[in-house]
């Protein structure tokens, strides 16, 4: 089984600021690799398939990077809707899929 | 609008039985893989079962294989998740989510959830 490490576990940024979360694979995912927001309440959104293809609809100051065993989703100036989970997952040696523990992206 | 909307939760006792539904609206049902995953109250996502899109192929975590099956009725557009032997280890939010052919791919739509609550 992979596992996926994200660090931090919460990150503390204000509104304008540049946000770099970062995710580890316990082995080679080449770049199959996604990363998705969760609100309060919420489901899933996806945000970056690939490593670093922004889904459909998802605005331009969310990028990723990476490939192999070291990931990055950078958000380039924070708006207040931003402030969520992110969890990244991998879908290179499944089953199972596993996703990261998570990081909390707060005021 | 494309949407997965999921209904079936509820709280039952340990060792008891439930299922769970998720129907698709505004794509293809059939062209597509469908996956369930869970969160556990405070906890991270995690991966329970997959299956393909005739519902030949199925795939579980290891701690629900035999107790959890997956299966789809595409004349319905719905996806189940039949749970047996249930353990307080199984409360959590249970999502169902697109998944492209061949499972080789980022889950792209997510319904909103239903909570199952394992509890005497």
């Amino acid at each position: 089984e992979i596992v996926m490490t994200q660090s931090p576990a919460t990150l503390s940024v204000s509104p304008g600021e540049r946000a770099t979360l970062s995710c580890r694979a316990s082995q080679s995912i080449g770049t199959n690799l996604a990363w998705y927001q969760q609100k309060p309440g919420r489901a899933p959104r996806l945000l970056i398939y690939g490593a670093s293809t922004r889904a459909t609809g998802v605005p331009v100051r969310f990028s990723g990077s990476g490939s192999g065993t070291e990931f990055t989703l950078t958000i380039s100036s924070l708006q207040s809707e931003d402030f969520a989970v992110y969890s990244c997952q991998q879908y290179n040696n499944w089953p199972p899929y596993t996703f990261g523990q998570g990081t909390k992206l707060a005021i | 609008e494309v949407q997965l909307v999921e209904s079936g939760g509820g709280l039952v006792q340990p060792g008891g039985s439930l299922r769970l539904s998720c129907v698709a609206s505004e794509f293809t049902f059939s062209d597509y893989w469908m996956t369930w995953v869970r969160q556990a109250p405070g906890k991270g996502l995690e991966w329970v079962a997959t299956l393909n899109q005739d519902g030949s192929g199925t795939f579980y975590l290891d701690s629900v294989k035999g107790p959890f099956t997956i299966s789809r009725d595409n004349a319905k557009n719905s996806l189940y998740l039949q749970m047996h032997s249930l353990r307080a280890e199984d409360t959590a939010v249970y999502y169902c989510a697109r998944t492209p052919r061949y499972g080789v791919g980022a889950f792209d739509i997510w319904g909103q959830g239903t909570m199952v609550t394992v509890s005497s």
